[in-house]
């Protein structure tokens, strides 16, 4: 799998969009992008994924360079629910099972 | 309704101990995980099961079993615990097929610590 690196820790104020960076230069053709987040100590909670092309939910953008070796993240409008731990993956699908590898990821403080 | 459950949420126990926690998810997923995630945070596979059948084993020592008995089901067995074992257990459901990604539901986690 590709290595990703995130900065160790982002800050935002509320209501302010949230962009966070993710570099994946070593990403293969057939790899997608996902980010999954940790609010405190629950499970990790799935946010949106890519492979190519910008992606939109109702949570988050995913913005993908053109040579697809970085990503951005954005939350439009971050609220002090927000406030987690957020993790770039980059993985193929390889049949049955998806095995996701979680880095260090950013920790965002989202602040009043 | 919670997708994905364990039991106990909690589970203090002393070293030398055997202990099991459980997970269970109602959508109907057909593949499961087990992850660890230790005192600095890092989150790690430990193993997956797709229709009973395990998929990835991690180098999990033996003294770990995952037990599946159905697809809902995927429970986890360690034996002879050491204090090392002491982390967040998380367990996970997933539907896939074919090609393409399909988001993993984790459960609340389950709070081991070996004394």
């Amino acid at each position: 799998d590709a290595k990703t690196t995130q900065p160790p820790s982002m800050d935002c104020a509320e209501g302010r969009a949230a962009n966070l960076p993710c570099n994946h230069s070593t990403i293969s053709g057939n790899e997608y992008v996902y980010w999954y987040r940790q609010i405190h100590s629950q499970g990790p909670q799935y946010i949106i994924h890519g492979l190519k092309n910008n992606e939109t939910n109702e949570m988050a953008s995913l913005i993908i360079t053109e040579d697809r070796k970085s990503s951005t993240l954005i939350l439009p409008h971050a609220t002090l629910r927000d406030t987690a731990v957020y993790y770039c993956i980059v993985r193929a699908f390889t049949g049955t099972a998806s095995k996701l590898t979680f880095g260090t990821g950013t920790r965002l403080q989202v602040t009043l | 309704d919670t997708a994905v459950s364990q039991t106990p949420k909690y589970l203090v126990t002393q070293m030398g101990n055997d202990k099991s926690i459980k997970c269970e998810q109602n959508l109907g997923h057909d593949t499961m995980y087990w992850y660890k995630q230790d005192s600095k945070k890092f989150l790690k596979i430990m193993f997956s099961y797709n229709n009973k059948e395990l998929i990835i084993n991690e180098t999990v020592p033996n003294r770990f079993s995952p037990k599946s008995p159905d697809k809902a089901h995927l429970n986890l067995h360690i034996n002879s615990l050491e204090l090392g074992d002491s982390a967040v257990y998380f367990c996970a459901s997933s539907q896939e097929w074919g090609q393409g990604f399909y988001e993993q539901y984790f459960g609340p986690g389950t709070r081991l610590t070996v004394t």
